[in-house]
């Protein structure tokens, strides 16, 4: 059974202060790893797509990292509009466009 | 930008209620989809629909049904709806075919109340 893990559930950081979250994956075979962004009461917002182990993608303070067996969102500087629950999802060779997601990181940035 | 809508924000319903919640796509998506989301259990599937007038069932499919009759719209129906239904639901759409991969872009989410 495919699954995704991400860690940790919580992370408060002060504003500055760069960290990472982690998303590591078992899957038969990855076609596929998304992150999201998500607001209290709102829907997910794309942020990445990452295809294979090496890759790397980059938006302003956030840049998304990928092995074979996990990926990383790294932070730099965060600022408190950050602040945020940030979902990986893996998509997996030889079905149609279904993903699986990981329950998420809940990031609170204090000033 | 890719606009998903959803037909309600917020709704309120009584246990063994018939319940429409509604998608609107506008950017010609192949594929539709229907999640729950609940604390500390992620998003879960639903079901999702890769062409008009066809479906598939996700990892919770019971005491849920869907209509696309057009490729814009996809419905999801609670057929009686019960009290373990309370949830978020959202909606998502995504461009690829069959096979091939792409992002799945959200609407705003119907947080459902079964009372």
């Amino acid at each position: 059974e495919d699954q995704v893990t991400q860690s940790p559930e919580a992370l408060r950081l002060q504003e500055g202060e760069s960290s990472s979250l982690n998303c590591s994956y078992t899957v038969s075979g990855l076609r596929g790893l998304f992150w999201y962004r998500q607001d209290p009461g709102k829907g997910p917002e794309f942020l990445f797509t990452l295809y294979s182990a090496g890759e790397e993608k980059e938006k302003e303070r956030l840049k998304a990292t990928l092995t074979k067996k996990e990926s990383f969102l790294h932070i730099t500087a965060p600022k408190p509009e950050d602040s945020a629950t940030y979902l990986c999802a893996v998509q997996v060779s030889g079905g149609y466009q279904k993903v699986t997601f990981g329950t998420g990181t809940k990031l609170q940035v204090i000033p | 930008d890719v606009k998903v809508t959803q037909s309600s924000r917020y709704l309120v319903k009584r246990t063994g209620e018939k319940v429409f919640l509604e998608c609107v796509q506008d950017m010609d998506h192949e594929n539709m989809f229907w999640y729950r989301q609940d604390p500390g259990l992620g998003l879960r599937l639903i079901y999702f629909s890769y062409d008009v007038k066809m479906k598939e069932k996700g990892d919770i499919p019971e005491g849920y049904s869907v209509s696309r009759e057009k490729k814009e719209r996809f419905s999801l129906i609670l057929e009686s709806a019960s009290t373990n239904q309370t949830s978020m639901y959202l909606c998502a759409s995504s461009l690829g075919f069959r096979g091939s991969y792409n992002e799945q872009f959200f609407g705003p989410g119907t947080r459902l109340t079964v009372l």
